[in-house]
């Protein structure tokens, strides 16, 4: 499968802040990119997700910017609260593939 | 619905034990997954399943790894003998269609 990589790694940020993750994916076939989220001995959820014909979504806290030509798309938390923290992972698929390609996850800790 | 049901949900054993994990998928659902989760790797699919027949076992590590979904409501993956290094968490998804993905809690094997 081809990759979706996704950075960083980890990342803390203050209550109240902006929280953003970024994904890159190399298969022009993908038209459905999600994020999860996983909290400790769970498994991950749908948070949000969005397809290739819109640059960007919202829901509540939580906007997915996409940008089609770089092959590029960010989680971005608003407001950044510490029940956000979590690992999140991007995902790509769709386009003829079954399933998802999974980025390799963020671990996000938002400190009171 | 309950969602997705995973057992165990831990799992110790012996380096060169059987370990079999089980999965009831979502009822309805017609496509089923496998991952691994370690932290090296991060969410790897191991096999999919739709409407109980295996489409992709590319992910399949090596022999040692086998995966049946005998009806539309089970599914198991079983490692004949395990190794140390397959320790990791172990998920079940399953999707009607192929967007949202619904994952189990997962199964937590150490294999000493």
């Amino acid at each position: 499968q081809q990759q979706v990589k996704q950075s960083p790694q980890s990342l803390i940020v203050q209550k109240g802040g902006i929280s953003i993750i970024n994904c890159a994916y190399e298969n022009t076939a993908f038209d459905y990119f999600p994020w999860y989220q996983q909290f400790p001995g769970k498994g991950p959820a749908l948070l949000i997700a969005i397809r290739p014909d819109v640059s960007e979504k919202k829901e509540g806290r939580f906007t997915i910017s996409f940008n089609k030509s770089a092959k590029q798309f960010s989680l971005h938390i608003m407001d950044s609260q510490p029940g956000d923290s979590a690992t999140y992972f991007c995902a790509g698929g769709g386009g003829g593939a079954d399933g998802l390609t999974f980025g390799k996850g963020t671990h996000l800790i938002i400190q009171p | 619905d309950a969602g997705v049901i995973q057992s165990p949900r831990h799992e110790v054993t012996e380096m060169g034990q059987e370990v079999t994990l089980r999965c009831k998928p979502i009822s309805g659902h017609d496509y089923l997954f496998w991952y691994r989760q370690t932290m090296m790797r991060g969410l790897e699919l191991l096999i999919y399943f739709n409407n109980n027949v295996p489409i992709d076992d590319s992910g399949m590590p090596e022999d040692r790894f086998s995966a049946k979904m005998p009806n539309a409501s089970f599914s198991t993956l079983k490692i004949q003998p395990s190794e140390p290094r397959d320790s990791a968490v172990y998920f079940c998804a399953s999707t009607k269609g192929l967007e949202t993905q619904y994952f189990g809690p997962g199964t937590r094997l150490l294999v000493l």
